[in-house]
């Protein structure tokens, strides 16, 4: 069984950078993942940031940018805004028609 | 714009059936993969279901394969969740998604809440 994992949490300072990350428990995250990244806001469906690795979504500021880093997809958040204080969600394809998401990495800005 | 619409949530019994529908507006369901995406509650998001553009081609989490199916009526603009051997792990908010391409999800439902009680 395939497994996606995120770090639970984290913080970041007002304008600070912060870079969340999404791994595989066995083996390494590579572009064929296609993995994408959502934003989600209690009560409010997921907002789309990232998607193909490094592909911002329409309307999504460029503070928000994705890459590969060693054996796993990351997001980074660069000049970190008090609004950004939200859920993180990543999802890799894993083949044959199978999505997985990691668990979410919840954000503090303070 | 578009929208996507779900309904048909509510509150049943182990082991038993529910079907959800998804109203796809602002696109042409027939031209789009759709995918379901569950999130119980205090958890994270959990892949569920996807059908294909082709409206054949369907996939199924290992969770829910044998209990769950994918379809459309692309006549309707409407997606369902045809869910049987409900278990309480089931309970969750289910959103209904566009597929984004590049094997990403770009618009989401506000979702219907799916409760597996006794």
């Amino acid at each position: 069984q395939t497994v996606v994992t995120q770090e639970p949490s984290f913080s970041v300072s007002p304008g600070g950078t912060v870079t969340l990350t999404c791994g595989l428990t066995s083996g390494s995250v590579s572009t064929n993942h296609y993995p994408s990244w959502y934003q989600q806001t209690p009560g409010q469906a997921p907002r789309t940031l990232i998607y193909s690795t490094n592909t911002r979504s329409s309307g999504v500021p460029d503070r928000f940018s994705g890459s590969i880093l060693g054996n796993k997809a990351a997001l980074t958040i660069t000049g970190a805004q008090a609004d950004d204080e939200s859920d993180y969600c990543c999802v890799l394809y894993v083949g044959s028609g199978i999505w997985v998401f990691g668990g979410g990495t919840k954000l503090t800005v303070l | 714009q578009v929208q996507l619409v779900e309904s048909g949530g509510g509150v049943v019994q182990p082991g038993e059936s529910l079907r959800l529908s998804c109203a796809a507006s602002g696109f042409t369901l027939s031209s789009y993969g759709i995918h379901w995406v569950r999130q119980a509650p205090g958890k994270g998001l959990e892949w569920v279901a996807f059908i294909h553009i082709d409206g054949t081609s369907k996939s199924h989490a290992d969770s829910v394969k044998g209990r769950f199916t994918i379809s459309r009526d692309s006549s309707k603009s409407t997606l369902f969740l045809q869910m049987t051997s409900l278990r309480a792990e089931d309970t969750a908010v289910y959103h209904c998604v566009k597929d984004g391409g590049y094997y990403s999800f770009d618009y989401w439902g506000q979702g219907t809440l799916v409760t597996v009680s006794s």
